[in-house]
């Protein structure tokens, strides 16, 4: 799976829009953007996908490039409750289910 | 309804001790995980039980056995403990396809 590179740390005000950008340059053509996120003492939790097309759901939109190798996971209106680690993963939907958790992005949501 | 249920949710122990660690899944998922979060908070695979067949083992010591009775259940027992099992240990499950896991609150052990 292609490895990520994610900053370590961000900061954003509630109420704006958080966008945590991520690099997979060595991405290949059948592997996925996933991100998932970890509250403070809580299991990880997952938040969106995509291949290459432009995803949104109900937590956050996920926009990526189209030389597919970065992305960026944009949470619209960022409450406190959305202070966590984001990690952004690279992995194919076949072969052994493996995640592959870096260092991921610590956002913290300043009132 | 929890979908991911592990107990204890807290186990503090001494040194040399054997102890087990227990997970529940209601989603129906074919494909169980046991991940470990250290004290740096990095979090590492140890294994994967797809309908009750081991397909993924991280090098992991033999003193972390899993066991799964069951698709809905994988459980871990840990012999002889020493002191850098102290972690957090996190179940999941997922469907057969696809890398959305759902993971439960974690286990957190520490070692006396």
């Amino acid at each position: 799976d292609a490895k990520t590179t994610q900053p370590p740390s961000m900061d954003c005000a509630e109420g704006r829009a958080a966008n945590l950008p991520c690099n997979h340059s060595t991405i290949s053509g059948n592997e996925y953007v996933y991100w998932y996120r970890q509250i403070h003492s809580q299991g990880p939790q997952y938040i969106i996908h995509g291949l290459k097309n432009n995803e949104t759901n109900e937590m956050a939109s996920l926009i990526i490039t189209e030389d597919r190798k970065s992305s960026t996971l944009i949470l619209p209106h960022a409450t406190l409750r959305d202070t966590a680690v984001y990690y952004c993963i690279v992995r194919t939907l076949t072969g052994a289910q493996k995640l592959v958790f870096g260092q991921g992005t610590r956002l913290t949501i300043n009132p | 309804d929890t979908a991911v249920s592990q107990t204890p949710k807290y186990l503090v122990t001494q040194m040399g001790n054997d102890k087990s660690i227990k997970c529940e899944q209601n989603l129906g998922h074919d494909t169980m995980y046991w991940y470990k979060q250290d004290s740096k908070k990095f979090l590492k695979i140890m294994f994967s039980y797809n309908n009750k067949e081991l397909i993924i083992n991280e090098t992991v010591p033999n003193r972390f056995s899993p066991k799964s009775p069951d698709k809905a259940h994988l459980n871990l027992h840990i012999n002889s403990l020493e002191l850098g099992d102290s972690a957090v240990y996190f179940c999941a499950s997922s469907a057969q396809t696809g890398a959305k896991l759902t993971f439960g609150d974690g286990t957190r052990l520490s070692i006396l």
